[in-house]
Order: structure tokens, then C-alpha cells, then sequence
């Protein structure tokens, strides 16, 4: 099955400095890779995705890029604020709707990574 | 995007009897599943919930301890059985929705605490 490494499993950053968290993953087969967000007592939130036919993807301060080659991803956030601090977590699924691969209908199910607490220090 | 309750927020057991968790998401679903998180980990997959067949189960669970039912497109039930002061977790259910759309969303997560 799939394995996702996550690190660092702690990161703490200066507000105003950029923050990047790096994952792996080890199934080719993947093609999907959502960023999860989660604050404290609240549930993983999604804050950006990339699919396996793009290599970067931005939304305002938050970016990721992607390198099938060598199987890892990695999420940049710019521009720290307080309110970025939080528990990250990368994932990895293969979505069958992104190919023609019926065998792989219905196997969405995520492979999520350690996660990353992340500490914006003011 | 769907909006995803799940009943009941948090709970204290005794050891031994079983707690069943509702999930009710607000539109169709393709996909709905159970995670299990600890308190500071990631999350685990527990099971995918089928609408209509058996819950397709991820190794080290087992319908016997984690049943779990998905009569509809938007609802899915998960127990917990002959809880232990192990299965103390944060549960929550996800859904993917529309053919057209990847993302997966999570409910809010029910709290449990099995003394």
C-alpha cells in the first residue's frame, strides 16, 4: 500500500518568514495530493491540492509543487501569520476520475502523512 | 462543497459496551469513510463505508469490532464494540463528493473515552 513520510513533524517561523513542509510518497500510482489543515480541537480542513499532470500549484499565500520523478511534494506557505499555526498534513490517493482506470473506481481512500505542527512565532 | 455532522460530538464509555457514531452529510456522496485519530497523531483509515454492501475494512480492523453501516447516499453509522481504554480516539467521518469533485471532507470528529 501507500506510505507518506512527512517532515518536519515540528516547524516554528518567524511571522513574516516562509514556512515549507515536505512530504514523500511511494506508490507511482498516486495522482492526487490534498494539504489538510487542522487547529486545534477542529476538524482537517483542505487548503490546497495538486493533481499528478500539474507540477505547482499557488492560492494567494500558498503553494505547492509536486515531482513525480523523484515522488515528493512540498507545501510553501509565504508571508506567515499567527493564524497559520497549526497541525499540516499532506496526503496521497489515486483518484480514478483523473484517469480512464476503472479497476481503481471507488479507491479514494487517503494515505495521510505524520503531519506537521507549525508555530508562528510573533 | 459538503457539509458533514456527526452525532455525538464526544462521549465517556465504560469498557466493554458499545458506542455507536452517526454521520450525516447534507447532499449525495460518492465515497464516505472512517478515520481514527489519537490524541497529537495523524490520521488512520479505518474503513471505507459502501452504500448498499459491506464496509471494504483496512488491515488491523475488523467489522466485528468496528461495524459499520451506509444505508444511503448520506448517512453512515460506525460502532465501536466491547470498547477498551484503547480505542479512547478522536473518530470522524469523510466523504468524497459529486463524480466531478476529488476533494474529501471531514465532519467534526466525535471525542471518545473509554474508562
Amino acid at each position: 500500500g501507500e506510505n507518506v513520510e512527512q517532515h518536519p513533524s515540528t516547524l516554528s517561523v518567524q511571522e513574516g518568514d516562509s514556512a515549507v513542509i515536505k512530504c514523500t510518497y511511494s506508490d507511482s500510482a498516486s495522482n492526487y495530493f490534498p494539504w489538510y489543515k487542522q487547529e486545534l480541537g477542529k476538524r482537517p480542513q483542505l487548503i490546497i491540492d495538486i493533481r499528478s499532470n500539474v507540477g505547482e500549484k499557488k492560492d494567494q499565500r500558498i503553494a505547492v509543487t509536486l515531482n513525480k520523478t523523484a515522488k515528493h511534494f512540498s507545501l510553501h506557505i509565504t508571508e506567515t501569520q499567527p493564524e497559520d499555526s497549526a497541525v499540516y498534513f499532506c496526503a496521497a490517493s489515486r483518484i480514478s476520475r483523473l484517469t480512464i482506470d476503472i479497476s481503481n473506481f471507488g479507491n479514494e481512500k487517503l494515505t495521510f502523512g505524520t503531519g506537521t505542527r507549525l508555530t508562528i512565532i510573533p | 462543497s459538503a457539509v458533514i455532522s456527526q452525532k455525538p460530538s464526544r462521549d465517556i464509555c465504560q469498557r466493554g459496551t458499545s458506542l455507536t457514531i452517526q454521520c450525516q452529510v447534507d447532499s449525495q456522496v460518492t465515497m464516505m469513510f472512517w478515520y481514527r485519530q489519537q490524541p497529537g497523531q495523524s490520521l488512520t483509515l479505518i474503513a471505507t463505508a459502501n452504500q448498499g454492501s459491506e464496509a471494504t475494512y483496512e488491515s488491523g480492523f475488523v467489522i466485528d469490532k468496528f461495524p459499520i453501516s451506509r444505508p444511503n447516499l448520506t448517512f453512515s453509522t460506525l460502532t465501536v464494540s466491547n470498547m477498551s481504554p484503547e480505542d479512547s480516539s478522536i473518530y470522524l467521518c469523510s466523504a468524497v463528493g459529486t463524480a466531478r469533485e476529488e476533494t474529501q471532507y471531514f465532519g467534526p470528529g466525535t471525542r471518545l473515552l473509554v474508562l
